[in-house]
């Protein structure tokens, strides 16, 4: 099972960009990366998946590099309500259904 | 409204009272998981279920039982209930298709104390 590394917290102003980087040096062929944001005592809430290249949606862009080792999650100007902890999950079904997560990072965002 | 839902929401028990904590998700899922969140271990899996009567550990599934008899519940048991797994617990639900992964859904969380 892929192992992911991130920082373990980080620092902004409302309306930078915020790029988290999440480090998956033995991620399987199969999987995909997949980003989740949770505020305090609340259940983690789904923001981004990709499997390569660059994946964008309204509210975040994920970049994945081709040798797919590491993966790139970008949050254009943001706010204070962004300020969560951030997953970075790698797997897929093909590992029979086992998924882990990496320590997350917190986001603080200051005005 | 497309949900996971968690009952109940608060719990504090003794050491050794067997219960039971229930999740259903009503989007017909076929993946649900149980994950327990503790202050700087981050979401670690308990258990997890592919399908109706697929059951399968997770990272650390010591001192928990669960069963997946209809694909919209999947009750967490703790028979012997011991301080160490005082913790937050959530319960996630997914579509699967083949090898597809999907994005998971997440219950409010259970919040346990166990003295």
């Amino acid at each position: 099972l892929a192992k992911t590394t991130q920082p373990i917290s980080m620092d902004s102003y409302e309306g930078q960009e915020v790029n988290i980087t999440c480090s998956h040096n033995n991620i399987a062929t199969n999987d995909y990366i997949t980003w989740y944001q949770q505020f305090p005592s609340q259940g983690p809430r789904f923001i981004i998946q990709g499997y390569k290249t660059k994946v964008t949606n309204e509210v975040a862009s994920l970049f994945i590099p081709a040798d797919r080792k590491s993966s790139t999650l970008s949050l254009p100007r943001v706010s204070l309500s962004d300020t969560a902890v951030y997953y970075c999950l790698v797997g897929g079904y093909n590992q029979g259904g086992k998924l882990i997560f990496g320590q997350g990072t917190e986001l603080s965002v200051k005005p | 409204e497309a949900q996971v839902t968690q009952n109940p929401r608060y719990l504090i028990t003794v050491t050794g009272k067997k219960l039971t904590v229930t999740c259903s998700q009503n989007m017909n899922h076929e993946y649900m998981s149980w994950y327990r969140q503790d202050p700087g271990l981050g979401l670690r899996q308990i258990y997890y279920s592919m399908n109706v009567e697929v059951t399968d550990k997770g990272d650390v599934p010591e001192g928990y039982k669960v069963s997946r008899k209809e694909k919209r519940n999947f009750p967490l048991i703790l028979e012997s209930p011991s301080p160490n797994q005082t913790s937050l617990y959530f319960c996630a639900s997914s579509h699967t298709a083949g090898t597809n992964f999907y994005e998971q859904y997440f219950g409010p969380g259970t919040r346990l104390t166990v003295t």
